[in-house]
């Protein structure tokens, strides 16, 4: 599986986007990326993937760059509750076999 | 539709013993793969069952074995146990098959060894 670089930490005012990028420089075609979080404590939670074209969903957006090297997530009003490790990891599709790397800490304040 | 469950949600060990960690998939699931989580490894793959078969397996040492139930309930068990065992092991369960699955995480299994 391909490797990911993500920020260790970022911060984010409650309401506002929180937008966390991940490099995946070495990706292959038949690899998707794909978003989990961690809540302190709790196991993690599935929020998003995609191949190539952009995905919405109820939680966040992902938008993939046209040479698939990177990819961002985007929660569009972060608040208190969005404050959790996300972890960006590219796998193949059945990826029953997930590589976490050491994630972002996202911190959302008042 | 319930979530997946991990029993025990606490245990406490000692050095030498062996243990065995349960987990029931969301209904319908049909995979189930285990990861460990400690401070300095982070999260780890451990092996993955896929119709009571071990379909992926990490780079643990045999101590660490699984296996599965035609009920996809997946039980894990460490034997001859070690002080670097105390970790949060945590289990997945997901539709499986080949096509693009989602994984959804149980609340874990926290270990002490001591």
């Amino acid at each position: 599986d391909a490797k990911t670089t993500q920020p260790p930490s970022m911060d984010c005012a409650e309401g506002r986007a929180a937008n966390l990028p991940c490099n995946h420089s070495t990706i292959s075609g038949n690899e998707y990326v794909y978003w989990y979080r961690q809540i302190h404590s709790q196991g993690p939670q599935y929020i998003i993937h995609g191949l190539k074209n952009n995905e919405t969903n109820e939680m966040a957006s992902l938008i993939i760059t046209e040479d698939r090297k990177s990819s961002t997530l985007i929660l569009p009003h972060a608040t208190l509750r969005d404050t959790a490790v996300y972890y960006c990891i590219v796998s193949t599709g059945t990826a029953s076999k997930l590589t976490f790397g050491t994630g972002t800490r996202l911190q959302v304040t008042l | 539709k319930a979530g997946v469950t991990q029993t025990p949600r606490y245990l406490i060990k000692t050095r030498g013993q062996q243990v065995t960690l349960s987990c029931s998939p969301i209904s319908g699931h049909r995979s189930v793969s285990w990861y460990q989580q400690t401070p300095g490894q982070g999260l780890q793959f451990l092996f993955e069952y896929f119709s009571e078969t071990q379909r992926n397996k990490g780079n643990f040492p045999g101590r660490f074995s699984g296996r599965q139930f035609s009920n996809s309930r997946s039980e894990m068990n460490v034997s001859t146990l070690e002080l670097g065992d105390s970790a949060l092991y945590l289990c997945a369960s997901s539709l499986g098959g080949t096509g693009v699955y989602e994984q959804y995480f149980g609340p874990g299994t926290r270990l002490t060894v001591t």
